[in-house]
């Protein structure tokens, strides 16, 4: 079984277009996450939520938003696309936040915007 | 956190083991040391955390110096599959949102 899945795989997609990238985990954690990799391969993170609370970096324009449906899904909507929204985006889910957790991450959707 | 510093690549010959630097000197004592590794192409893993003593699980091994300042991941047998980026983190007690920030890495090749 998947523990966290994203869809899709690919997308690619003209600017200015608005686009929804989905996650889900089937393993009962309460925090997931969005992360950023470029094309040079620094990875980066974008927000981190639990159904109480949403941290956004500070760097991630507000054109990019997270949707939670329920405590297992957390989708990544992007509003009026842009050339440098194009890298590959990774959801990831951790148990809880505290002392420790190892966050478990999806496969990845690599965008492309044209 | 404190910032991580770790050599961009490293070689290491099938079978035997590869030794991984990080050196994080501003460490603070309320903050763990994590390892990931990213294989290409895939989402990245976790592999071992510790706070001073010396870890051991069934991927590796993390070595942490006595004033912190600096550890070591070891894999005891590398094998073609180790191939990949492997990331050390550190991250506090405090981190709001327990996110994770990712530095370079270092890109460790595993050689038949």
């Amino acid at each position: 079984d998947t523990a966290v899945s994203q869809t899709p795989k690919y997308l690619v997609t003209q600017m200015g277009n608005d686009k929804s990238i989905k996650c889900e985990q089937n393993l009962g954690h309460d925090t997931m996450y969005w992360y950023k990799q470029d094309s040079k391969k620094f990875l980066k993170i974008m927000f981190s939520y639990n159904n109480k609370e949403l941290i956004i970096n500070e760097t991630v324009p507000n054109r990019f938003s997270p949707k939670s449906p329920d405590k297992a899904h957390l989708n990544l909507h992007i509003n009026s696309l842009e050339l440098g929204d194009s890298a590959v985006y990774f959801c990831a889910s951790s148990q809880e936040r505290g002392v420790w957790n190892e966050q478990f991450f999806g496969p990845g959707t690599r965008l492309t915007v044209l | 956190d404190a910032k991580t510093t770790q050599p961009p690549s490293m070689d290491c010959a099938e079978g035997r083991a590869a030794n991984l630097p990080c050196n994080h000197s501003t460490i603070s004592g309320n903050e763990y040391v994590y390892w990931y590794r990213q294989i290409h192409s895939q989402g990245p893993q976790y592999i071992i955390h510790g706070l001073k003593n010396n870890e051991t699980n069934e991927m590796a091994s993390l070595i942490i110096t006595e004033d912190r300042k600096s550890s070591t991941l070891i894999l005891p047998h590398a094998t073609l599959r180790d191939t990949a980026v492997y990331y050390c983190i550190v991250r506090g007690i405090n981190n709001a949102g327990n996110m994770l920030t990712f530095g370079g890495g270092t890109r460790l090749m595993v050689k038949p």
